[in-house]
């Protein structure tokens, strides 16, 4: 599975727009990139999942370069709220059983800092 | 409808003991995957059931044994605790035939003495 690389860490400021972008430079053709956000003492919760360009729901967009060796989180307009660890994640979408696929590789992620 | 739901929240053991930590999934999902996260660490994948049979497996010893049950709850087993057993443990649920990702519980915190 592919490796990913992000920030460690990321000072922000309410209210502020918050990229935090994601290499992944062995990403295979048939991985898609997921995003997923984790408080202390909670499980990940999913925030946003693409394949190319760009995808947008209500609290994120996922933008991804055509050779898709990195992507971007965004999050518009951040609160104090979304003081976080912010983990990317390639992966195949359908987990393939048996088989090496399907298991989710996590780093150490990106600790966002939002401040008053 | 409920997510995923783990017991217990908290759990206490000294080395050498055994455990077991248990996982219900969310309403329609059938595959239930364990992860365990040390401390300022991101998870690691421990294995995933589906069908009541392991089906992928991580790096981690046999101590670490699972089962899955006909109604898709799931339950991890840890023998001859360590203290670097301690972790929090997670569990996620996903349906093996749809392209939907995993949802995560908030887990068991597991501390070894």
């Amino acid at each position: 599975l592919a490796k990913t690389t992000q920030p460690i860490s990321m000072d922000s400021y309410e209210g502020q727009e918050v990229n935090i972008t994601c290499s992944h430079n062995n990403i295979a053709t048939n991985d898609y990139i997921t995003w997923y956000q984790q408080f202390p003492s909670q499980g990940p919760r999913f925030i946003i999942q693409g394949y190319k360009t760009k995808v947008t729901n209500e609290v994120a967009s996922l933008f991804i370069p055509a050779d898709r060796k990195s992507s971007t989180l965004s999050l518009p307009r951040v609160s104090l709220s979304d003081t976080a660890v912010y983990y990317c994640l390639v992966g195949p979408l359908r987990f393939n059983y048996g088989g090496s696929q399907g298991n989710l590789i996590f780093g150490k992620g990106t600790k966002l800092s939002v401040k008053p | 409808d409920a997510g995923v739901t783990q017991s217990p929240t908290h759990l206490i053991k000294t080395r050498g003991q055994q455990v077991t930590l248990r996982c219900s999934p969310k309403s329609g999902h059938d595959t239930v995957s364990w992860y365990q996260q040390a401390l300022g660490q991101g998870p690691q994948f421990i294995f995933q059931y589906y069908e009541e049979e392991e089906r992928q497996r991580g790096n981690f010893p046999d101590r670490f044994s699972g089962h899955q049950f006909p109604n898709y709850s799931s339950e991890l087993n840890v023998n001859a605790l360590l203290l670097g057993d301690s972790a929090l443990y997670l569990c996620a649920s996903s349906s093996g035939g749809s392209n939907q990702p995993q949802h995560f519980g908030d887990g068991t915190r597991l501390s070894i003495l």
